[in-house]
């Protein structure tokens, strides 16, 4: 049972390039989330999707755009890199929103993005 | 603003002697709060849960916690620390059920375990 994949985990990007980095779960989860971690600032979440087809901003949105064509993928993209986007990018996903109530979060092992 | 903090932001500890990670949350409402853990190059797994039901919560791998809500504490104990619990640990809060349910993060707490 694989859960949440992210592909690429690295990936090392020159200013101004951009990328797309991919979530797939295999839960049947109606929610997804991209978070990005930072030393210091626990996880802040950046775009969510409350199912297939729809995506909502988080709390630090700028500078990334989302998908979700498909149930069980999950793509954010960067159109413009910038090194303030120097991050480790995490998806979740879950049955319940934000794992409230009985549910939870699933978490996806990272990606880490640096922009030189 | 409701928010959550973690009072330590590195905790060592001795295999074998007890883990406190402290957590102390704000918040209008009866917030829904957990403990994720983050083993190193992994992803946040949940360790345990508190959604109104028992003050003291059990989780995985001998860890609890206990919700006091007169101190607005969380704080995450386990009576005897293993080297497999290095890890980073989060305390995360649902501050409300309304329309800006969502998650908060603490900064984390880093536990190291020496032998």
């Amino acid at each position: 049972n694989a859960g949440v994949t992210q592909t690429p985990k690295f990936r090392v990007l020159k200013t101004g390039q951009s990328m797309t980095l991919l979530c797939a779960q295999d839960m049947n989860h109606e929610y997804m989330y991209w978070y990005r971690q930072d030393p210091g600032m626990g996880l802040r979440l950046i775009h969510y999707s409350v199912g297939e087809g729809t995506t909502a901003k988080g709390e630090v949105p700028d500078g990334y755009n989302v998908s979700r064509l498909k149930k069980q993928n999950f793509l954010l993209g960067l159109e413009s890199a910038a090194p303030s986007q120097t991050s480790v990018y995490f998806c979740a996903s879950s049955y319940v929103l934000y794992g409230g109530g009985d549910g939870e979060l699933f978490f996806g092992e990272g990606s880490r993005l640096t922009v030189l | 603003a409701q928010s959550v903090t973690q009072l330590d932001s590195h905790v060592s500890v001795s295999e074998g002697t007890p883990v406190l990670l402290r957590c102390n949350y704000s918040s209008s409402y009866s917030p829904s709060l957990f403990w994720y853990v983050q083993h190193p190059n992994k992803g946040l797994q949940l360790l345990l849960k508190y959604t109104s039901a028992a003050t003291l919560v059990k989780g995985i791998n001998g860890f609890e916690a206990e919700f006091k809500k007169s101190e607005t504490s969380f704080h995450l104990t386990k009576p005897s620390a293993h080297m497999s619990d290095a890890a980073e640990y989060f305390c995360v809060v649902i501050p409300d059920e309304d329309s800006s349910y969502k998650l908060i993060f603490g900064s984390g707490t880093r536990l190291l375990v020496r032998p």
